[in-house]
């Protein structure tokens, strides 16, 4: 089983360039999110979505964007790198709320140089 | 005070040791907890969840303690497959919190 498909896992981005983490799930989960994960810091909430075509902002939202259009797919947008971006991401997804199980992705490394 | 608080650590344990980690929190009004595994530069997977009335699973036990707003986990006869990070993770309220890890080492 798949379960949740984090792409790419590595990433260097230019200061001021865009990008799209890719997050697929195929365990039709309604519930979906992203978070980061910084040394010495819990993972923090960037955006969430509890279904298609609804999105909401976590903990740390500024800089990127996120669309919900398939129940499987969660793409988050880093719209203008910055160095304090970053960091590892991580997709989950989890067939209830806030407080059911997550299942994360393999996360993705960036570096914005 | 951060939301959710643990001593980062490292635990260096022994094989067959005990060992026992606390993670306070601040929101009075949780209810929900969970304590995840995260090996070395992979993801995070549950662990256990923590009841009111406690959780136990072969080894590990978990603990919330709501006067003292704290949970814990207990790892009993340590195996050096255990080393890794352990995340308390806070789902009460409108938000999930995650502390920012205990790391636990065990040597042969």
């Amino acid at each position: 089983n798949a379960g949740v498909t984090q792409t790419p896992k590595f990433q260097v981005l230019k200061t001021g360039q865009s990008m799209t983490l890719q997050c697929a799930q195929d365990m039709n989960h309604e519930y979906m999110s992203w978070y980061r994960q910084d040394p010495g810091m819990g993972l923090r909430l960037i955006h969430y979505s509890v279904g298609a075509g609804i999105t909401d902002q976590g903990e740390v939202p500024n800089g990127y964007n996120v669309s919900r259009s398939t129940t499987e797919d969660f793409p988050l947008r880093l719209l203008s790198a910055a160095p304090s971006q970053t960091s590892v991401y991580f997709c989950a997804s989890s067939y209830g709320g806030l407080d059911t199980e997550a299942f994360f992705g393999q996360g993705t490394r960036l570096t914005v140089v | 005070r951060k939301e959710v608080e643990q001593d980062p650590g490292p635990f260096n344990v022994p094989e067959g040791a005990t060992v026992a980690f606390n993670c306070t929190y601040s929101n009075s009004a949780s209810q929900s907890f969970f304590w995840y595994r995260q090996d070395c530069r992979k993801e995070p997977k549950l662990l256990m969840s923590v009841y009111s009335s406690g959780n136990e699973d072969g080894r590990f036990t978990a603990q919330l303690n709501r006067a003292s707003q704290y949970i814990s986990l207990l790892i009993r006869d340590s195996k050096l497959s255990d080393s890794a990070t352990y995340l308390c993770v806070d789902t009460g309220g409108f938000k999930t919190i995650f502390g920012a890890g205990t790391r636990l080492f065990v040597k042969a």
